[in-house]
């Protein structure tokens, strides 16, 4: 199906760096969902959110459900090296699932 | 560990050759998903499967079929294997049905190698 509009395709950043990204849709969705791979792994889901206008926090991660419920960004504070990987948006709604395109990050030490 | 468990982790065949990927759910989750990752690609959705029953389907190619078994396992058949079929496929488990968050565990993926 169609994919997600994500974006950026790939940054580059220096570790202790903040990092934004986000990910829009002409759909509504119900959830938008967050994903992060690993190199050689399989995706594991690093936040869900479940109402337009939620604010979630995991960590040094917070995402936030847009108001409009087409889009939802991800935030991660502070970088390490273990951020390295692919992440990926995802919404869901009504049995649809759709995935962006994924961003993939490289954080310099 | 997401609970989800593929088979095999890597498998290198030549064309025109036939493979079966295996797939075991976590515990207790009725809904398994089927996706293919290319090269530096992101994830494209071939096939859902809910309780035993095909639920939706992307962009699956002819060549390919899936099935669920009762024990909930499921199984990906890729049949006259090409050299662009190199990718790795990821298994996906979730809840399912009416409770269903779209939450998924993947699995560690199947890595395959058509030479």
């Amino acid at each position: 199906g169609q994919q997600l509009n994500q974006s950026p395709q790939s940054m580059f950043i220096q570790e202790g760096e903040d990092v934004s990204m986000n990910c829009t849709s002409s759909s509504i969705f119900n959830t938008w969902l967050w994903y992060k791979q690993d190199p050689g792994e399989g995706p594991v889901l690093l936040i869900a959110l479940y109402k337009a206008g939620e604010l979630t926090s995991n960590g040094r991660l917070t995402a936030q459900f847009g108001i409009t419920r087409k889009d939802s960004f991800l935030n991660i504070s502070a970088s390490i090296p273990s951020d390295v990987g692919i992440y990926f948006c995802a919404g869901y709604e009504n049995n649809d699932m759709r995935f962006g395109a994924g961003t993939r990050l490289t954080v310099k030490p | 560990d997401s609970g989800v468990t593929q088979t095999p982790k890597h498998l290198i065949t030549a064309t025109g050759q036939r493979v079966t990927l295996r797939c075991s759910p976590r515990s207790g989750d009725l809904s398994v998903y089927w996706y293919q990752q290319s090269l530096d690609q992101g994830l494209q959705f071939l096939i859902q499967y809910y309780n035993g029953e095909e639920r939706a389907k992307g962009n699956i190619l002819e060549r390919f079929s899936a099935q669920q078994f009762p024990d909930l396992h499921s199984e990906l058949n890729l049949s006259s294997l090409e050299l662009g079929d190199s990718a790795l496929y990821f298994c996906a488990s979730s809840v399912g049905g009416g409770t269903n968050t779209g939450e998924l565990f993947f699995g560690e993926g199947s890595r395959l190698t058509v030479l």
